[in-house]
Protein backbone atom coordinates (compact mmCIF):
# COMPACT_ATOMS: atom_id res chain seq x y z
CA UNK A 1 0.00 0.00 0.00
CA UNK A 2 0.78 3.45 -0.74
CA UNK A 3 1.76 5.89 2.41
CA UNK A 4 0.99 9.78 2.64
CA UNK A 5 1.99 11.54 5.37
CA UNK A 6 1.64 14.91 7.18
CA UNK A 7 3.64 15.70 9.30
CA UNK A 8 1.71 18.82 10.78
CA UNK A 9 -1.24 18.13 12.43
CA UNK A 10 -2.36 21.50 13.02
CA UNK A 11 -1.34 24.80 12.12
CA UNK A 12 -2.46 28.62 12.31
CA UNK A 13 -1.99 31.62 9.85
CA UNK A 14 -3.00 35.22 10.09
CA UNK A 15 -5.92 36.33 7.87
CA UNK A 16 -4.15 37.75 4.41
CA UNK A 17 -0.98 35.99 5.40
CA UNK A 18 0.44 32.99 3.86
CA UNK A 19 1.08 29.52 4.89
CA UNK A 20 2.00 26.08 3.82
CA UNK A 21 0.96 22.43 4.08
CA UNK A 22 3.31 19.57 3.82
CA UNK A 23 2.44 16.12 2.48
CA UNK A 24 4.94 13.67 1.21
CA UNK A 25 4.30 10.37 -0.22
CA UNK A 26 6.06 6.69 -0.57
CA UNK A 27 5.52 4.93 -3.97
CA UNK A 28 7.69 3.18 -6.23
CA UNK A 29 5.46 4.20 -9.92
CA UNK A 30 5.97 6.69 -12.14
CA UNK A 31 2.59 8.42 -13.29
CA UNK A 32 -0.05 9.00 -10.83
CA UNK A 33 -1.87 11.69 -9.21
CA UNK A 34 -2.03 13.36 -6.29
CA UNK A 35 -4.58 15.82 -5.12
CA UNK A 36 -5.46 18.05 -1.47
CA UNK A 37 -8.94 17.99 -0.29
CA UNK A 38 -10.35 20.19 2.29
CA UNK A 39 -13.04 19.59 5.05
CA UNK A 40 -14.46 22.35 6.68
CA UNK A 41 -16.71 21.89 9.70
CA UNK A 42 -19.01 21.08 7.61
CA UNK A 43 -17.25 17.50 6.78
CA UNK A 44 -18.08 17.84 3.18
CA UNK A 45 -15.12 16.92 1.31
CA UNK A 46 -13.92 19.56 -1.42
CA UNK A 47 -11.48 18.93 -4.02
CA UNK A 48 -8.63 21.88 -3.83
CA UNK A 49 -6.32 21.20 -6.56
CA UNK A 50 -4.61 18.16 -8.00
CA UNK A 51 -1.65 17.48 -9.95
CA UNK A 52 -0.57 14.71 -12.36
CA UNK A 53 2.50 13.40 -11.64
CA UNK A 54 3.97 13.29 -15.32
CA UNK A 55 3.41 17.02 -15.42
CA UNK A 56 6.32 18.87 -14.45
CA UNK A 57 4.31 22.40 -13.98
CA UNK A 58 2.93 22.78 -10.56
CA UNK A 59 -0.88 23.37 -9.91
CA UNK A 60 -2.35 26.50 -9.89
CA UNK A 61 -6.00 27.60 -8.46
CA UNK A 62 -6.50 30.86 -7.76
CA UNK A 63 -4.96 31.27 -3.80
CA UNK A 64 -3.31 28.28 -3.93
CA UNK A 65 -0.46 26.49 -5.60
CA UNK A 66 1.24 23.64 -4.95
CA UNK A 67 5.26 22.90 -4.81
CA UNK A 68 5.66 19.26 -6.69
CA UNK A 69 8.89 17.61 -5.97
CA UNK A 70 8.96 13.99 -7.71
CA UNK A 71 12.45 12.99 -7.02
CA UNK A 72 11.84 13.87 -2.98
CA UNK A 73 8.27 12.95 -3.09
CA UNK A 74 7.22 15.88 -1.94
CA UNK A 75 3.90 17.78 -2.78
CA UNK A 76 3.42 21.06 -0.15
CA UNK A 77 0.16 23.28 -0.76
CA UNK A 78 0.46 26.82 -0.39
CA UNK A 79 -2.31 29.04 0.62
CA UNK A 80 -2.18 32.67 -0.42
CA UNK A 81 -4.10 35.49 1.42
CA UNK A 82 -5.36 33.67 3.69
CA UNK A 83 -9.21 33.92 4.41
CA UNK A 84 -11.53 33.13 7.41
CA UNK A 85 -13.17 30.45 4.98
CA UNK A 86 -10.23 28.71 4.32
CA UNK A 87 -10.19 27.47 8.25
CA UNK A 88 -10.45 23.38 7.60
CA UNK A 89 -9.06 20.24 7.92
CA UNK A 90 -6.70 19.38 4.73
CA UNK A 91 -6.37 16.19 3.48
CA UNK A 92 -3.07 15.13 0.61
CA UNK A 93 -4.06 12.07 -1.38
CA UNK A 94 -2.32 9.70 -3.99
CA UNK A 95 -3.77 8.15 -6.64
CA UNK A 96 -2.51 4.98 -8.47
CA UNK A 97 -4.18 4.52 -11.77
CA UNK A 98 -6.20 1.23 -12.19
CA UNK A 99 -7.02 -1.11 -9.96
CA UNK A 100 -10.34 1.27 -8.99
CA UNK A 101 -8.17 4.56 -9.08
CA UNK A 102 -7.61 4.15 -5.09
CA UNK A 103 -6.94 7.09 -3.34
CA UNK A 104 -4.58 6.98 -0.28
CA UNK A 105 -5.15 9.49 1.87
CA UNK A 106 -2.73 11.66 4.47
CA UNK A 107 -3.86 12.07 8.25
CA UNK A 108 -4.88 15.67 7.75
CA UNK A 109 -3.51 18.77 8.91
CA UNK A 110 -6.17 21.23 11.06
CA UNK A 111 -5.60 24.86 9.53
CA UNK A 112 -7.07 27.40 11.69
CA UNK A 113 -7.11 31.39 10.68
CA UNK A 114 -6.77 33.58 12.88
CA UNK A 115 -8.76 37.03 12.25
CA UNK B 1 -27.70 17.91 -9.76
CA UNK B 2 -27.60 15.68 -6.84
CA UNK B 3 -24.07 14.55 -6.79
CA UNK B 4 -23.44 12.36 -4.19
CA UNK B 5 -26.01 11.61 -1.56
CA UNK B 6 -26.04 9.24 2.11
CA UNK B 7 -28.85 7.68 3.79
CA UNK B 8 -29.24 8.64 6.25
CA UNK B 9 -27.04 11.37 8.30
CA UNK B 10 -27.09 10.21 11.64
CA UNK B 11 -27.32 6.37 12.71
CA UNK B 12 -27.48 4.96 16.74
CA UNK B 13 -26.77 1.38 16.82
CA UNK B 14 -26.78 -1.08 19.50
CA UNK B 15 -23.74 -3.50 19.37
CA UNK B 16 -24.91 -6.89 17.43
CA UNK B 17 -27.90 -4.78 15.94
CA UNK B 18 -27.25 -4.49 11.30
CA UNK B 19 -28.14 -1.63 9.07
CA UNK B 20 -27.64 -0.70 5.93
CA UNK B 21 -25.64 2.65 4.45
CA UNK B 22 -27.11 3.41 1.01
CA UNK B 23 -25.29 5.68 -0.95
CA UNK B 24 -26.43 7.22 -4.34
CA UNK B 25 -24.45 9.36 -7.60
CA UNK B 26 -26.17 10.83 -10.57
CA UNK B 27 -23.13 11.42 -12.89
CA UNK B 28 -22.79 8.59 -13.97
CA UNK B 29 -19.66 7.57 -12.53
CA UNK B 30 -18.52 3.81 -13.04
CA UNK B 31 -16.37 3.87 -9.83
CA UNK B 32 -17.61 4.07 -6.19
CA UNK B 33 -16.08 3.68 -2.89
CA UNK B 34 -17.32 3.75 1.02
CA UNK B 35 -14.72 5.05 3.48
CA UNK B 36 -14.51 5.33 7.35
CA UNK B 37 -13.12 8.58 8.88
CA UNK B 38 -11.82 7.71 12.62
CA UNK B 39 -9.83 10.98 14.24
CA UNK B 40 -6.06 11.35 13.49
CA UNK B 41 -6.50 8.64 10.67
CA UNK B 42 -7.64 10.10 7.90
CA UNK B 43 -10.04 8.09 5.29
CA UNK B 44 -9.50 4.51 4.93
CA UNK B 45 -10.83 2.60 1.97
CA UNK B 46 -13.51 0.07 3.05
CA UNK B 47 -14.78 -1.36 -0.13
CA UNK B 48 -15.05 -0.06 -3.26
CA UNK B 49 -16.47 -0.86 -6.83
CA UNK B 50 -15.49 -0.65 -10.56
CA UNK B 51 -18.39 -1.07 -12.10
CA UNK B 52 -22.29 -2.82 -11.52
CA UNK B 53 -21.97 -6.18 -9.98
CA UNK B 54 -18.07 -5.74 -8.54
CA UNK B 55 -17.03 -5.13 -5.66
CA UNK B 56 -13.51 -5.53 -4.23
CA UNK B 57 -11.85 -5.19 -0.67
CA UNK B 58 -9.44 -1.72 0.47
CA UNK B 59 -7.64 -1.62 3.47
CA UNK B 60 -10.13 -1.73 5.91
CA UNK B 61 -13.01 -4.59 4.88
CA UNK B 62 -13.37 -6.65 7.83
CA UNK B 63 -16.85 -6.12 9.55
CA UNK B 64 -18.58 -4.67 6.37
CA UNK B 65 -20.13 -6.00 3.23
CA UNK B 66 -21.01 -4.21 0.43
CA UNK B 67 -23.46 -4.70 -3.12
CA UNK B 68 -23.55 -3.03 -6.37
CA UNK B 69 -26.58 -3.91 -8.30
CA UNK B 70 -26.87 -1.23 -9.55
CA UNK B 71 -24.82 1.23 -11.23
CA UNK B 72 -26.04 4.75 -9.44
CA UNK B 73 -26.04 2.61 -5.86
CA UNK B 74 -23.62 1.16 -3.30
CA UNK B 75 -24.88 -0.54 -0.40
CA UNK B 76 -22.38 -0.36 2.38
CA UNK B 77 -23.77 -3.03 5.42
CA UNK B 78 -22.65 -3.79 8.98
CA UNK B 79 -24.37 -7.56 9.66
CA UNK B 80 -22.87 -6.97 13.26
CA UNK B 81 -22.21 -3.90 14.85
CA UNK B 82 -19.13 -3.51 17.14
CA UNK B 83 -18.61 -0.10 18.81
CA UNK B 84 -14.99 -0.18 16.72
CA UNK B 85 -17.19 0.71 14.07
CA UNK B 86 -18.26 4.22 15.68
CA UNK B 87 -17.16 6.31 12.66
CA UNK B 88 -17.85 8.81 10.10
CA UNK B 89 -18.64 7.09 6.98
CA UNK B 90 -17.83 8.52 3.35
CA UNK B 91 -19.34 7.45 0.10
CA UNK B 92 -17.78 8.65 -3.09
CA UNK B 93 -17.73 8.11 -6.69
CA UNK B 94 -15.55 8.94 -9.43
CA UNK B 95 -15.02 8.66 -13.33
CA UNK B 96 -13.07 5.45 -15.03
CA UNK B 97 -11.50 7.98 -17.48
CA UNK B 98 -8.25 9.52 -16.42
CA UNK B 99 -7.22 12.19 -15.84
CA UNK B 100 -10.92 12.96 -14.98
CA UNK B 101 -10.56 10.90 -11.88
CA UNK B 102 -10.96 13.27 -8.75
CA UNK B 103 -13.45 11.42 -6.59
CA UNK B 104 -16.87 13.05 -5.45
CA UNK B 105 -17.90 12.65 -1.78
CA UNK B 106 -21.01 12.33 0.19
CA UNK B 107 -21.71 14.28 3.32
CA UNK B 108 -20.97 11.47 5.27
CA UNK B 109 -22.89 9.20 7.99
CA UNK B 110 -21.79 9.81 11.62
CA UNK B 111 -22.74 6.38 13.12
CA UNK B 112 -22.54 5.51 16.87
CA UNK B 113 -22.97 1.99 18.16
CA UNK B 114 -23.56 2.02 21.85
Amino acid sequence: AQTVTQSQPEMSVQEAETVTLSCTYDTSESNYYLFWYKQPPSRQMILVIRQEAYKQQNATENRFSVNFQKAAKSFSLKISDSQLGDTAMYFCAFMKPHTGNQFYFGTGTSLTVIP
Amino acid sequence: NAGVTQTPKFRVLKTGQSMTLLCAQDMNHEYMYWYRQDPGMGLRLIHYSVGEGTTAKGEVPDGYNVSRLKKQNFLLGLESAAPSQTSVYFCASSSSELPYNEQFFGPGTRLTVL
